[in-house]
């Protein structure tokens, strides 16, 4: 699968949108973006995924380039919930197993 | 919306002593999987299970660890002698394994071994 590059931490202002980048250059054509976020020492909490196009849930907008080299997790309006530590991750969208791969993500931290 | 359940949310146990930690898969979901988070590090990966066996398993999965589906709901992760590195939040999810659907995770039982 390929490796993911995000940024250690980011603040966000309650209400503004968040919009937390990952890169990922060398991802393949049949990997898919896959976005998670662990509040506090909770389980890891599936957001949004996306191959190509981009891709809105009642939780977040998914934003791929037309390359895919990168992607970008919007949060409309963040909340002090959304305070969370918040996981890119690539992997290939096989039927069966699905092994994700963690790395240390973005602890992005909403104040008010 | 079905949910991933894990018993109990903190376990503490004395090293060497076995410890069984309990999950409840979403019911339609076929692929169980255990992950284990030690406090402060990064989320790791330890087993996966898929009809009645084995699918992968990372070098942490040693023979002191051990999964069954004892049932046609629960999934457990036994370790049969604790060490104090054992101790960290271990984390159960499920997926229903069709294309590029998500796994969904507990949240974690707390092991503390002393």
């Amino acid at each position: 699968d390929a490796k993911t590059t995000q940024p250690p931490s980011m603040d966000c202002a309650e209400g503004r949108a968040a919009n937390l980048p990952c890169n990922h250059s060398t991802i393949s054509g049949n990997e898919y973006v896959y976005w998670y976020r662990q509040i506090h020492s909770q389980g890891p909490q599936y957001i949004i995924h996306g191959l190509k196009n981009n891709e809105t849930n009642e939780m977040a907008s998914l934003i791929i380039t037309e390359d895919r080299k990168s992607s970008t997790l919007i949060l409309p309006h963040a909340t002090l919930r959304d305070t969370a530590v918040y996981y890119c991750i690539v992997r290939v969208g096989d039927t069966g197993f699905q092994k994700l791969v963690f790395g240390t993500g973005t602890r992005l931290l909403v104040s008010p | 919306e079905p949910e991933v359940t894990q018993t109990p949310s903190h376990q503490v146990t004395q090293m060497g002593q076995e410890v069984i930690l309990r999950c409840v898969p979403i019911s339609n979901h076929l692929y169980f999987y255990w992950y284990r988070q030690i406090l402060g590090q990064k989320v790791e990966f330890l087993v996966s299970f898929y009809n009645n066996e084995i699918s992968e398993k990372s070098e942490i999965f040693d023979d002191q660890f051990s999964v069954e589906r004892p049932d046609g709901s629960n999934f457990t992760l036994k370790i049969r002698s604790t060490k104090l590195e054992d101790s960290a939040m271990y984390f159960c999810a499920s997926s229903n394994g069709q294309g590029n659907s998500p796994l969904h995770f507990g949240n974690g039982t707390r092991l503390t071994v002393t």
